[in-house]
């Protein structure tokens, strides 16, 4: 069982270039979303999405693009990257929200160490 | 709007005592979680302890324990017998149970343990 697999780990754009952070998951889980992690500011969330089909934005959405076509994959699309935008990405999934505590947690990927110059 | 506070930017301990690391929140609903989660250098999210609201007793698993204070809305972590791989970034987290449940963190606490 791989988990949530994020890729690529490192990345090194310049600006105004676009790319995407690919995330899957295989434990069939409804939920998934984007973090960034900034020093001082914890992780903050971009998009969710809790099922095929369906995505939302979170705290700090602008810059980033994401789809969900199928429930293993979840993409975020940087479409003109920024300095700004310089910061590690961890994406997270869990099983269908439920009043049940124990599906509540989120697994996350390893995350994605993005640099843009 | 839920919101988490972790008013410890860093943190030392010796090793083999107990730590606390202190967590507010503030929200509105009346259901709601509560997590912790640990962040090595390697830096991957390890899910270490989780709280519900309504939960009678507070979360224990293995080292850690949640000091769960409803009325003054505070979720600390204790752990208890602090070993050198203690040593990490530690964020408190938490959830809306009912709704899209998105995940709030607080800014972290970063703890080292001194041999």
């Amino acid at each position: 069982n791989a988990g949530v697999t994020q890729t690529p780990k490192f990345q090194v754009l310049k600006t105004g270039q676009s790319m995407t952070l690919q995330c899957a998951q295989d434990m069939n889980h409804e939920y998934m979303s984007w973090y960034r992690q900034d020093p001082g500011m914890g992780l903050r969330l971009i998009h969710y999405s809790v099922g095929a089909g369906i995505t939302d934005q979170g705290e700090v959405p602008n810059g980033y693009n994401v789809s969900r076509s199928t429930t293993e994959d979840f993409p975020l699309r940087l479409l003109s990257a920024a300095p700004s935008q310089t910061s590690v990405y961890f994406c997270a999934s869990r099983p269908t929200s439920s009043r049940n505590s124990g599906a509540n947690v989120l697994t996350f990927g390893a995350g994605s160490r993005l640099t843009v110059l | 709007a839920q919101k988490i506070t972790q008013t410890q930017p860093g943190m030392f301990v010796q090793e083999k005592e107990a730590v606390t690391l202190d967590c507010t929140y503030d929200t509105s609903d009346p259901s709601y979680g509560l997590f912790w989660y640990k962040q090595p250098s390697s830096g991957e999210m390890i899910f270490l302890i989780y709280q519900g609201s309504y939960d009678q007793q507070n979360a224990t698993e293995g080292r850690y324990s949640l000091n769960f204070q409803k009325a003054r809305k505070s979720a600390n972590l204790v752990i208890s017998a602090s070993q050198l791989g203690d040593s990490a970034m530690y964020f408190c987290a938490m959830t809306r149970v009912q709704g899209a449940q998105k995940l709030v963190f607080g800014q972290g606490t970063r703890l080292t343990i001194n041999p």
